[in-house]
């Protein structure tokens, strides 16, 4: 079946703009997780979603950063005001139930902000 | 929260020679330690993973030992091959599943 969807998979944007990443986990997961990845550096947890609800947002790193899963299934991660700091690879992640057990990666949106 | 670190950073070892990569964890609560694999430009992919409640686990050439007194975990590739090349993740998690710690990650370099 297919796996894990991102779009766009590249976005360059100016700082001060706002952008949407979208992500499309596998049919019938629960779970959902939004990770920010540096260059160099292991995925960071931005968010976990069980369902609609955003059952973990602690790793939001500031009121910037907002995401969505309205109907339990596509997600999308918002950014407002863009930072040069926040250019990273944003990966999503999706599992069965959530819990301890294997995410399932997408393929990443290398964001650039300029 | 919790806190994982990695060690090496870097790895370079002959083909069929062995790898390993140790992880440390501060969380006591954490009870599911999976390993990724990463190759360059690609999406990270589970190879193994092991629950607190084994020591350790073997698939083919990779295995995982968990020294939960000690808090670190370890990923072990046997007769390593060039297609091992790739950086490798180690994450802890609680049972909730609720958050996944990843490690800074390994490079590991297999020379033919």
């Amino acid at each position: 079946g297919a796996g894990v969807s991102q779009t766009p998979s590249n976005k360059v944007t100016e700082k001060g703009k706002y952008v949407e990443l979208r992500c499309d986990p596998i049919s019938g997961h629960t779970a959902l997780y939004w990770y920010r990845q540096s260059l160099g550096q292991g995925p960071e947890f931005l968010i976990y979603f069980q369902g609609t609800g955003a059952a973990d947002d602690s790793g939001l790193p500031n009121d910037r950063f907002f995401a969505v899963r309205p109907e339990g299934s596509v997600s999308t991660l918002k950014i407002q005001r863009t930072e040069r700091g926040d250019s990273a690879v944003y990966l999503c992640a999706s599992s069965s139930s959530g819990g301890a057990e294997e995410q399932f990666f997408g393929p990443g949106t290398r964001l650039t902000v300029l | 929260g919790e806190n994982v670190e990695q060690h090496p950073s870097t790895l370079s070892v002959q083909e069929g020679d062995s790898a390993v990569i140790k992880c440390t964890y501060s969380d006591s609560a954490s009870n599911y330690f999976p390993w990724y694999k990463q190759e360059l430009g690609k999406r990270p992919q589970l190879i193994i993973d092991i629950r607190s409640n084994v020591g350790e686990k073997k698939d083919q050439r990779i295995a995982v030992t968990l020294n939960k007194t000690a808090k670190h975990f370890s990923l072990h590739i046997t007769e390593t091959q060039p297609e091992d090349s790739a950086v490798y993740f180690c994450a802890a998690t609680s049972s909730t599943g609720n958050q996944f710690y990843f490690g800074t990650g390994t490079s590991l370099t297999v020379i033919p």
